[in-house]
């Protein structure tokens, strides 16, 4: 598999519960970064966790990293319609000679249902 | 709330021409990128600007692409003669820190521009 990979790939919940998305990756990385985009539309910086974080909440949002297992999960809490949109982990590797270059995931499609 | 900002919204071109992609970094914002998405993949990095200078490029950053800042707050990207594999949605980003800190910093998106090549 490749840097930043998310599962589930689709992931349709009723309003009001929670939803946890998984990414894991295959390098070290400074930090892990989460977005948000809606269809066809721009990527909405969601939250950054650097690599000596183990968890970051925003809001609704929960994001835990666990370097040992080179995986992170975002965890939606008390979810809404207008939380439909598919979520994407980016991962900026600790590489020699890399510059923040962001390695994006194939992302989760989540639908929540009204 | 500060954000980045991308023209045009479309752009349609013919095979073999030019294109111009602009965006508008954040304004304290010290680092660029462009990325690209082509229909149903995943987001692609291109290249990373910084200090008026490119700091690293991907493979699809081939010599028919080119970045430029021409003045204090555009960023450009130059495809010089498009093929129909260039169809993508382009997405500019900018930091306000980047690599030097050691941990990164975060990247916000413009709303990108969808580029179809005929």
């Amino acid at each position: 598999s490749q840097q930043g990979e998310e599962d589930p790939q689709a992931l349709s919940i009723q309003e009001g519960e929670n939803a946890t998305m998984n990414c894991s990756y295959k390098t070290s990385i400074n930090n892990l970064q989460w977005y948000r985009q809606n269809s066809g539309r721009g990527l909405v910086h969601l939250i950054l966790i650097r690599s000596n974080e183990r968890e970051k909440h925003s809001g609704r949002l929960r994001v835990t990293l666990d370097t040992s297992k080179k995986s992170s999960s975002l965890l939606i809490t008390a979810s809404r319609a207008a939380d439909t949109a598919s979520y994407f982990c980016a991962t900026d590797a600790r590489l020699s000679g890399n510059t923040g270059k962001l390695i994006f995931g194939q992302g989760t499609t989540l639908q929540v249902k009204p | 709330e500060p954000e980045v900002t991308q023209t045009p919204s479309h752009q349609v071109t013919q095979m073999g021409q030019e294109v111009i992609l602009r965006c508008v970094p954040i304004s304290n914002h010290l680092y660029f990128y462009w990325y690209r998405q082509i229909l149903g993949q995943k987001v692609e990095f291109l290249v990373s600007f910084y200090n008026n200078e490119i700091s690293e490029k991907s493979e699809i950053f081939d010599d028919q692409f080119s970045v430029e800042r021409p003045d204090g707050s555009n960023f450009t990207l130059k495809i010089r003669s498009t093929k129909l594999e260039d169809s993508a949605m382009y997405f500019c980003a900018s930091s306000e820190r980047g690599w030097e800190t050691g941990s990164g910093n975060e990247q916000f998106f413009g709303p990108g521009t969808r580029l179809t090549v005929l």
